[in-house]
């Protein structure tokens, strides 16, 4: 059973960092992509960032380029999001996401990690 | 950057009735288009992907038509557990949603 299971959530100020962690079991990691995908409160699905299998392929939505970083280790079967200079508008529900090479649709999802980014 | 506009933004019906969801692109994407439901508290879950292709374990009541910038998530039959909210997404683009609720 493919499992996606996120964490590192929580409460920040803005301007801190928050490093998101994603555990992936089920299947073979290193076969697919991974993405964050984040949901603000009562908002719609919007597409943070991704990676490709082998990290060779790495894209940020405008609003994140700069401030966060994807990466994975296949060895240990997860993925990252390092977030820095957080806003209050990235206050969300980060959802990690499964995808085939090419990161054209997200068949498994995890549960999400919570941020909440407040002074 | 690719604009997805889903229609209606809600959409009111009652059980045993057919429900169409429209998904327009701002240009063409080919067939790469894909359907996921959300329900409250949950994370979304695909039902298609390139357009027409059930994801596994959707029900047959589910199916998706298009291509180039028109596309169609159609439930033949609600069921109850079918109420939700419905999102189109080609890439890194999702639409903004359409929710269909209980009349």
């Amino acid at each position: 059973e493919v499992q996606l299971v996120e964490s590192g959530g929580g409460l920040v100020q803005p301007g801190r960092s928050l490093r998101l962690s994603c555990a992936a079991s089920g299947f073979t990691f290193d076969d697919y992509a991974m993405h964050w995908v984040r949901q603000a409160p009562g908002k719609g699905l919007e597409w943070v960032s991704g990676i490709s299998w082998n990290s060779g392929s790495i894209g940020y939505a405008d609003s994140v380029k700069g401030r966060f970083t994807i990466s994975r280790d296949n060895a240990k079967n997860s993925l990252y999001l390092q977030m820095n200079s957080l806003r209050a508008e990235d206050t969300a529900l980060y959802y990690c996401a499964r995808s085939g090479s090419g990161w054209s649709y997200f068949d498994y999802w995890g549960q999400g990690t919570l941020v909440t980014v407040s002074s | 950057e690719i604009v997805l506009t889903q229609s209606p933004a809600t959409l009111s019906l009652s059980p045993g009735e057919r429900a169409t969801l429209s998904c327009r692109a701002s240009q063409s994407v080919s067939s790469y288009l894909a359907w996921y439901q959300q329900k409250p508290g949950q994370a979304p879950r695909l039902l298609i992907y390139d357009a027409s292709n059930r994801a596994t374990g959707i029900p047959a009541r589910f199916s998706g038509s298009g291509s180039g910038t028109d596309f169609t998530l159609t439930i033949s039959s609600l069921e109850p557990e079918d109420f939700a909210v419905y999102y189109c997404q080609h890439r890194r683009t999702f639409g903004q949603g359409t929710k269909l609720e209980i009349k």
